[in-house]
């Protein structure tokens, strides 16, 4: 596509239950990326795909936090067991390849965990 | 108007006015630097980068200045307009990291008519 996509745009959870949030990155783009950003906050770093290598989920903030990505192109992000402090923005990003190449980014997808 | 480093978190500027948003970066081993804006409510939109053998790169309204002595970045905004108001971010990378860009905290920028 044209930009990254991401899916979707909004979801209100319960507490307790499992999210998935879909990323589409850009056609070509081999590194993909999530981030997280709180209210008014920064972009914190979650997990790293590139190509076929093992990603790096060092950014991820507990078990509950887990990442895939299917054929080197979409991506999925699931939350188990939400908790409110896991309201925030998710946002996908992708680029060509890793290492000084412009990451773009999706518009986000807005958890809000009630 | 001018914002010093990350400490002062907005910056008023108005309309007409040029707008100088400044970035301390953290590692002297940084060879990538981009600046992103991001209105209310949207995902990070890529502005303007600049490599680490470069001093200055333009664009359209914008200049991205890097000095590497004292590892800073700043993003000049021209004639700012009120479509300027957004939270401007300099991420930087550093060669070997896999997670290619580092974030600083944003520079919330409002354009006063």
């Amino acid at each position: 596509g044209a930009g990254v996509s991401q899916s979707p745009s909004n979801k209100v959870t319960e507490k307790g239950k499992d999210v998935e949030l879909r990323c589409d990155p850009i056609s070509g783009h081999t590194a993909l990326y999530w981030y997280r950003q709180s209210l008014g906050q920064g972009l914190e770093f979650l997990i790293y795909f590139q190509g076929n290598s093992a990603p790096d989920k060092s950014g991820l903030p507990s078990d509950r936090f887990s990442a895939e990505r299917t054929g080197g192109s979409v991506s999925t992000l699931t939350i188990q067991r939400t908790q409110q402090e896991d309201s925030a923005v998710y946002l996908c990003a992708s680029s060509r390849r890793q290492g000084g190449n412009t990451i773009y980014f999706g518009e986000g997808s807005w958890l809000t965990v009630v | 108007g001018e914002s010093v480093g990350l400490h002062l978190p907005t910056l008023s500027v108005q309309e007409g006015d040029n707008s100088i948003i400044n970035c301390a970066y953290s590692n002297s081993a940084s060879d990538y630097f981009i600046w992103y804006k991001q209105e209310s409510g949207k995902g990070p939109q890529f502005i303007i980068d600049i490599r680490s053998n470069m001093d200055k790169r333009q664009g359209q309204r914008v200049t991205v200045l890097l000095n590497k002595t004292v590892k800073h970045l700043s993003l000049q905004i021209a004639a700012t307009q009120p479509g300027d108001s957004a939270v401007y971010f300099c991420a930087e990378n550093f060669p070997g990291s896999a997670r290619q860009l580092t974030f600083g905290s944003g520079t919330q920028l409002t354009v006063l008519p």
